[in-house]
């Protein structure tokens, strides 16, 4: 039963163009969710999160959208630099000092 | 200001051995979680520990076990060991009621 699924596990994009990471969730009790960047031989690191009262949170060049009647969200990276290229996880949380939930992620390669 | 550290870094173990991974979590957060990643999976919930009590658990066998000590410092412990533990265990703090968590470079974990 996984609660949070990214369906594209890779994506590739050229350098300065828009980066699109999409994530789907089964589980309405979700009101927290979060996107983690993960490089090799590191821990996952926080990138940008949304509470379930919005629908949109921005910094820089992140972006996350958020669809709570399609229980979709959705991560904008513009523009996509080659230091972006790593492994990207959406996570959901049911409250506070709860556990995530993290979905399988997605391998971003932006080419220069 | 550290942030959070786990070790060992590498490990290898053979079937049927104990292992016991360490966790100091960043300073100021009084909460710590485990999580197990397979190769090309997203982080697993293990469990998670505040004021020295396992809070919640995820779906693991009773193999694994934990500890937290009186300074928020964490331990987990997995007895009998199968090939299928091989895994990066991810140690991640946070504070007591807050969303945000802060992650380890993980502990990967060989079982031989």
């Amino acid at each position: 039963d996984q609660q949070v699924k990214q369906n594209s596990p890779s994506l590739s994009v050229q350098e300065g163009r828009i980066s699109i990471l999409n994530c789907d969730y089964t589980n309405s009790m979700f009101d927290y969710f979060l996107w983690y960047k993960k490089y090799p031989a590191e821990g996952p690191t926080f990138l940008i999160s949304i509470s379930s009262i919005k629908d949109k949170n921005e910094d820089g060049r992140f972006t996350v959208f958020l669809n709570k009647s399609a229980k979709h969200l959705s991560l904008h990276i513009v523009p996509s630099q080659p230091g972006d290229s790593a492994v990207y996880f959406c996570a959901a949380s049911e409250a506070a000092g709860n556990k995530l939930t993290f979905g399988g992620g997605t391998r971003v390669l932006v080419k220069p | 200001d550290a942030g959070v550290t786990q070790s060992p870094t590498h490990l290898i173990k053979t079937r049927g051995q104990q292992v016991t991974l360490r966790c100091s979590p960043k300073s100021g957060h009084d909460t710590v979680s485990w999580y197990q990643q397979a190769l090309g999976q997203g982080p697993q919930f293990i469990f998670q520990y505040y004021e020295e009590e396992e809070r919640q658990r995820g779906n693991f066998p009773d193999r694994f076990s934990g500890h937290q000590f009186p300074n928020y410092s964490s331990e987990l412990n997995v007895n009998a060991l199968l090939l299928g533990d091989s895994a990066l265990y991810l140690c991640a703090s946070s504070s007591r009621d807050h969303y945000g968590y802060t992650f380890g470079s993980g502990t990967r974990l060989t079982v031989v």
